[in-house]
């Protein structure tokens, strides 16, 4: 595979719930990150990570977990979730900032 | 921190015609500005990007200004066909010690009518 792979595509839950996003890219970037997007904002920023070190959280609640392995995957931990955390997340990577490049997001619908 | 505004929110053309897309951003420290497409259903896709050192760029159908004076840039799409139909967002990025970070505008969905 190449590119930045997302999964599940599409996750509804319950706001009692915990469920994970993966991220996988092979591009051989050394920096990932999530993203929010929903229909009234723009693409917001939530994480940052360079060479699996979390260099960024922007203000992001605690119900959203990252965690990053190793360089090539990424993941969002993700509990107690509300209805407003809705969203299409999008999942990134960058070789130092440069050539981003995103998944394909998975589509979140909290219940 | 970094503001992008992105102008105009929804652009309808007729296909064949040329569309542009403007933005602005707020730090003079951006050098790396790049633009990207959102199909429905889909992640954004890298259409095309410039450095600070650079005032234009063309590939194909689209290019790229930018104008660091008055910080601002704009993507121009000629002979625009169905296929552009698409939301296109432009970006710009300040270097910093941990790898640059984009910021993104708003967004701009282009609709290109047969």
């Amino acid at each position: 595979e190449t590119g930045v792979t997302q999964t599940p595509r599409h996750l509804v839950m319950g706001m009692t719930n915990k469920k994970s996003l993966k991220c996988e890219q092979h591009l051989g970037h050394n920096a990932m990150y999530w993203y929010k997007q929903s229909a009234k904002k723009p693409l917001e920023l939530m994480f940052v990570y360079n060479f699996k070190e979390q260099t960024e959280n922007n203000s992001v609640p605690s119900r959203f977990s990252p965690e990053c392995p190793n360089s090539s995957h990424l993941f969002l931990h993700l509990h107690t979730l509300q209805p407003e955390d809705s969203a299409l997340y999008l999942c990134a990577s960058s070789q130092a900032g440069y050539g981003y490049t995103f998944g394909s997001g998975t589509r979140l619908t909290v219940v | 921190g970094e503001n992008v505004e992105q102008h105009p929110s929804t652009l309808s053309v007729q296909e064949g015609d040329s569309a542009v897309i403007k933005c602005t951003y707020s730090d003079s420290a951006s050098n790396y500005f790049p633009w990207y497409k959102q199909e429905l259903g889909k992640g954004p896709q890298l259409i095309i990007d410039i450095r600070s050192n650079v005032g234009e760029k063309k590939d194909q159908r689209i290019a790229v200004t930018l104008n660091k004076t008055a910080k601002h840039f704009s993507l121009h799409i000629t002979e625009t066909q169905p296929e552009d139909s698409a939301v296109y967002f432009c970006a710009a990025s300040i270097p910093q010690a941990a790898g640059n970070k984009l910021t993104f505008g708003g967004g701009t969905r282009v609709l290109v009518k047969p």
